[in-house]
């Protein structure tokens, strides 16, 4: 079955840029979202269609896809920001089934 | 605004069935589909499947494919997953999630299955 691979864990410290990666072999077709979730909530959505920001989601968000990898990318990352991100997109197979990574915990301190 | 309020927990035993509901207001129920979401306690997300709201097309993730109907109401803007012969492995929080974007989620039912 079609998988996503994410990176369990990055630190960055306040103000410095986070990267997380997704790597799928279906992303050169389809599109990626990312998904933040803090603890004991429902996700929300931060990037869709691999770069498109929802209104709401601060500018300092931004999502970016280059062959099999999508990059979810934090430029000047606050504390806040610190949470569960996950990646979403669907196989190319036909079935259009969708898969979640496998989630990156970010550490902001 | 646009809200998904999802069922309350339920507390299951092996082998039993379970549907939870999810009540979408603020928008056409009948121009957007519904994803199911879980996550297992201190697990990531996993996709379950969907149904459209238009026609009642649906698309089950191939580990669920005979335990998991998904279903539609659409005179009360209401979307169930059903899943049957439940084992413990399928502990979680369940969400509903307004497709295609995930952009509006329920508040997420906790179902627990234990003997």
């Amino acid at each position: 079955s079609y998988e996503l691979t994410q990176p369990p864990s990055v630190s960055v410290s306040p103000g410095q840029t986070a990267r997380i990666t997704c790597s799928g072999d279906a992303l050169p077709k389809k599109y990626a979202y990312w998904y933040q979730q803090k603890s004991g909530q429902a996700p929300v959505l931060v990037i869709y269609e691999d770069s498109k920001r929802p209104s709401g989601i601060p500018e300092r968000f931004s999502g970016s896809s280059s062959g099999t990898m999508a990059t979810l990318t934090i430029s000047g990352a606050q504390v806040e920001d610190e949470a569960d991100y996950y990646c979403y997109s669907t196989d190319s197979s036909g079935n259009h089934r969708g898969v979640f990574g496998g989630g990156t915990k970010l550490t902001v301190l | 605004q646009v809200q998904l309020v999802q069922s309350g927990a339920e507390v299951k035993k092996p082998g039993a069935s379970v549907k939870v509901s999810c009540k979408a207001s603020g928008y056409t129920f009948t121009s957007y589909g519904i994803s199911w979401v879980r996550q297992a306690p201190g697990q990531g997300l996993e996709w379950m499947g969907w149904i459209s709201a238009y026609n009642g097309n649906t698309n089950y993730a191939q580990k669920l494919q005979g335990r998991v109907t998904m279903t539609t109401d659409t005179s009360t803007s209401t979307a169930y997953m059903e899943l049957r012969s439940l084992r413990s492995d399928d502990t979680a929080v369940y969400y509903c999630t307004r497709e295609h974007l995930f952009d509006y989620w329920g508040q997420g039912t906790l179902v627990t299955v234990s003997s």
